[in-house]
């Protein structure tokens, strides 16, 4: 079976400070990788999805990046967080276009 | 005009109840629908995929409406256990993108 994995599950970061936040999957090739944030009472908003490896699309303008270094490995990052940069961060996999997706535990990131 | 449009709720039911949510989507190339349930400060599981014929999973029933563009979900005998946020979620054939409501409050109350 699948599984996806996320951490760390929480974090507490100064502004100004880099970030890096990792997903791997298990139990699935060449899955499309999707990184959402939620803020507080908001919806799921799509930051970056994957269909390969260093195949990197972003969806909003912003203070984040994403890589792909494996197939089932999706990173996203920061050079210098800001204080808009909290949210709850989910990462998601599928099987591929248009089928259901499955979402890791998700990491809790406040910048204080 | 949001892709998919959900009434925010709260819905707060006894348990027992029947109860429905509705979710409307402005695409019409839309392919794929879902509902997905998500707990406080937990991440969206898959709740159910819903199929142009509709279809049901124990007390949930999905339904699908191409024509007015919208799916429902249907709670019967609803439990303790089912208080959480429901999402709406829908997918273009083309692109990559899954699109997600804002989510609907459900608290059953005993």
């Amino acid at each position: 079976s699948q599984t996806i994995h996320q951490w760390p599950a929480t974090l507490v970061q100064p502004v100004g400070s880099p970030l890096s936040l990792e997903c791997t999957v298990e139990g699935t090739s060449n899955p499309n990788l999707y990184w959402y944030r939620q803020a507080a009472g908001r919806g799921l908003q799509l930051l970056f999805y994957s269909v390969g490896i260093g195949q990197i699309s972003s969806e909003v303008p912003q203070n984040l990046s994403a890589s792909r270094p494996q197939d089932r490995q999706f990173i996203l990052s920061s050079k210098k967080l800001l204080l808009s940069d909290s949210g709850f961060y989910l990462c998601a996999w599928s099987v591929a276009n248009y089928y259901e997706q499955y979402f890791g535990p998700g990491t809790r990131l406040t910048v204080t | 005009r949001k892709e998919v449009e959900q009434d925010p709720g709260p819905f707060n039911v006894p348990e027992g109840a029947t109860v429905a949510f509705n979710c409307t989507y402005s695409n019409s190339a839309s392919q794929s629908f879902f509902w997905y349930r998500q707990d406080c400060r937990k991440e969206p599981k898959l709740l159910m995929s819903v199929y142009s014929s509709g279809n049901e999973d124990g007390r949930f029933t999905a339904q699908l409406n191409r024509a007015s563009q919208y799916i429902s979900l249907l709670i019967r005998d609803s439990k303790l256990s089912d208080s959480a946020t429901y999402l709406c979620v829908v997918n273009r054939r083309t692109g990559n993108q899954f699109y997600f409501g804002t989510g609907t409050s459900l608290t059953v109350i005993p």
